[in-house]
């Protein structure tokens, strides 16, 4: 079975802070995909990255950054220089390719990150 | 344009009734999914259609059923509504027949509330 977690539940961050978001997942597959998602308060589901497990690179894209770890089986966000905007639930999510077509994401319960001034 | 939208955006209504929803993507996608998001921000797969065809129904009360007419829509009808069922639904698509596992895009979601 696969699972994802998101230990943290809430987090509170100053602008300007550099905040983590951790995300642990199992699964028994040897090919997977990782994803993140962020929902922002007005509710639609916004794509971040996705990341196949042969793929150990980090990647940064302005001030989001990723730090993909397969012997401890993490995926971990970080945003530096946090923002207002940045207030939003973010979702960790592994995917699972279908025989019939398409894949199943199994989705973290989420961290919301809360910016404050 | 919009690349997945779902309609309606929010539905109000009493317990016992059937209502719907509907869900249409114009990227070409051939596979179609719900979501059902709980009170507590919880995501999970209720169905999945590939080119028409069911291809995950996850343990969904059988009040539920998805109808998908062709590639680009798929419904989603509830039967005999319950408390339980006020959560927002959330179509996506993406490409299903590739070799890599590809993103889902997301409609805005449809939040059902029942009273």
């Amino acid at each position: 079975a696969q699972k994802v977690t998101q230990a943290q539940t809430e987090i509170s961050v100053v602008e300007k802070e550099d905040v983590t978001l951790d995300c642990v997942y199992e699964t028994r597959d040897t090919t997977y995909y990782l994803f993140w998602y962020k929902q922002p308060p007005s509710g639609e589901l916004v794509f971040l990255i996705r990341r196949n497990s042969f793929d150990e690179q980090n990647e940064i894209s302005g001030r989001y950054s990723w730090n993909f770890q397969k012997s401890t089986s993490s995926f971990n966000f970080t945003i530096t220089a946090s923002q207002v905007v940045d207030s939003a639930v973010y979702f960790c999510a592994l995917s699972q390719k279908l025989t019939g077509g398409g894949n199943k994401l199994t989705f973290g319960t989420g961290t919301q990150l809360k910016v404050e001034l | 344009d919009t690349a997945v939208s779902q309609t309606p955006k929010y539905l109000v209504t009493q317990m016992g009734n059937d209502k719907s929803i509907k869900c249409e993507q114009n990227l070409g996608h051939d596979t179609m999914y719900w979501y059902k998001q709980d009170s507590k921000k919880f995501l999970k797969i209720m169905f999945s259609y590939n080119n028409k065809e069911l291809i995950i129904n996850e343990t969904v009360p059988n009040r539920f059923s998805p109808k998908s007419p062709d590639k680009a829509h798929l419904n989603l009808h509830i039967n005999s509504l319950e408390l339980g069922d006020s959560a927002v639904y959330f179509c996506a698509s993406s490409q299903g027949r590739t070799a890599v596992i590809r993103e889902l895009f997301f409609g805005e979601g449809s939040r059902l509330t029942v009273l």
